[in-house]
């Protein structure tokens, strides 16, 4: 079955302890993609990659990083969390080209509280 | 800027028709997408329009595309329980590679 696979999908800790939120996709996408949603603000992208070793900053990168060792695998880290990036996060995958009807597929979310 | 717009909120009886508005910002967006985002779930695609058609039917699902007034809208025809969820259109932004901005969305509540 194609699917995203985000770990772990709660997860509340404390300011300054470093986490990461794995993410898999087992549909040998290239694009994969970062974001977090929050009220009224609908979902903004933090970071994404187009492929193995190549990626980007989005809109909402502070506080964040990532790396794309291997295609499949696109984790999130967190080096210092703080409140403000309690959220619901999600991951998606998608072919490289093709949007309109090959379009981003989503994992279930996971859902970070820093206190 | 690069928001897209869209109402907080509706609420239908079931059986009713739903329509859900957007407006987004950029004209030079080829795609525009309807995404359903039930509880404790991902975002799942529902339908999309192409920015050369004004209007594309999928079942019970009807999306009109004004490209003058940048608006777009989707309607649920005969709405079910069901269908209770976070809807969110998206345009993509053509930014040197095919960048996906999302709405705020909008949360459908059905009433029996």
């Amino acid at each position: 079955e194609a699917q995203v696979t985000q770990n772990p999908r709660y997860l509340i800790t404390v300011t300054g302890k470093k986490l990461t939120v794995t993410c898999s996709q087992n549909m040998n996408h290239e694009y994969m993609s970062w974001y977090r949603q929050d009220p009224g603000l609908g979902l903004r992208q933090i970071y994404y990659s187009m492929n193995v070793e190549v990626t980007d900053k989005g809109d909402v990168p502070e506080g964040y990083k990532v790396s794309r060792k291997e295609k499949r695998n696109f984790p999130l880290i967190l080096e210092s969390p703080s409140p403000n990036q309690t959220s619901l996060y999600f991951c998606a995958s998608s072919p490289r080209t093709g949007w309109a009807n090959q379009p981003q597929h989503f994992g279930d979310g996971t859902r970070l509280s820093i206190l | 800027g690069e928001d897209v717009e869209q109402s907080l909120f509706l609420s239908v009886r079931e059986g009713d028709s739903s329509v859900i508005n957007c407006t987004y910002t950029d004209s030079s967006s080829t795609y525009l997408y309807w995404y359903k985002q039930e509880p404790g779930a991902g975002l799942q695609l529902l339908t999309y329009i192409f920015s050369n058609m004004d209007m594309k039917q999928d079942q019970r699902l009807t999306v009109l595309l004004n490209k003058k007034d940048k608006h777009l809208s989707l309607r649920i025809a005969d709405t079910q329980t069901g269908d209770s969820a976070i809807y969110f259109c998206a345009e993509i932004m053509n930014t040197g590679f095919q960048k996906l901005v999302f709405g705020t969305g909008t949360r459908l509540l059905v009433s029996p």
